[in-house]
């Protein structure tokens, strides 16, 4: 059980274009999900959390105009970069959470690579 | 499939040594790594091993078998703020594989 997936896993885009990751929570209801970026061999960085019908939560230093976060219903979040830079080129990590944060099932990651 | 294992459980007395396995089956290797998590808070990186052998940071070491498909973190003289969980990862050439956590309680 607890199983969170991620699509796509692997995305190439033009630099300037958006990207929409979605994260799923295949069988329970996740009251909380965080979105994550890291850096190779670097720790995950929390860029939002999220609660079902309600605004993301954003880091100090995320663009929130940047990484648009819906979550819209309570297995689905997505996370869209617009306007995305070579800078933005990273793994994007989901995580879901039942109980609202103590305890969090990893997506597999979506590695996105901006051109 | 791609699967990771790891116990979600375990116990230890302050000052000890506790050892959290984690056996893998992937594709594509990369490398292991090792996260500690409190309650609340993001996950914290902690080690990165692509080589068989044992990396040595402070009370923490973590170990490599790519052979075995098998690593270890070893935590010593454990201290109360060591109280988290601890998820290993696989990396491969396109995706970050996390098991599912095992929570370390530590008993004074």
């Amino acid at each position: 059980g607890a199983v969170v997936s991620q699509h796509p896993s692997r995305v190439i885009c033009k630099s300037g274009t958006s990207v929409k990751i979605e994260c799923r929570s295949l069988d329970f209801q996740a009251t909380t999900m965080f979105w994550y970026r890291q850096f190779p061999k670097k720790s995950l960085m929390l860029m939002a959390t999220s609660n079902e019908g309600s605004k993301a939560t954003y880091e100090q230093g995320v663009e929130k105009d940047k990484f648009l976060i819906n979550h819209a219903s309570l297995t689905l979040s997505t996370l869209t970069v617009t306007s995305a830079h070579p800078e933005d080129s990273s793994f994007y990590i989901c995580s879901a959470s039942l109980d609202g944060g103590d305890t969090q099932y990893f997506g597999p990651g979506t590695r996105l690579t901006v051109l | 499939g791609q699967s990771l294992e790891q116990p979600s459980e375990v116990t230890a007395v302050e000052g000890a040594i506790v050892q959290i396995n984690c056996t893998y089956q992937t594709s594509g290797f990369y490398g292991l790594s090792w996260y500690q998590q409190h309650d609340g808070g993001a996950p914290t990186f902690l080690s990165y091993n692509a080589l068989d052998g044992l990396e040595e940071t402070g009370r923490f070491s973590s170990f490599l078998s790519r052979s075995d498909s098998y690593g270890y973190l070893l935590l010593q003289e454990l201290q109360m703020k060591d109280s988290a969980s601890y998820f290993c990862a696989v990396i491969t050439d396109d995706k970050i594989i996390f098991g599912k956590g095992t929570r370390l309680h530590i008993l004074p």
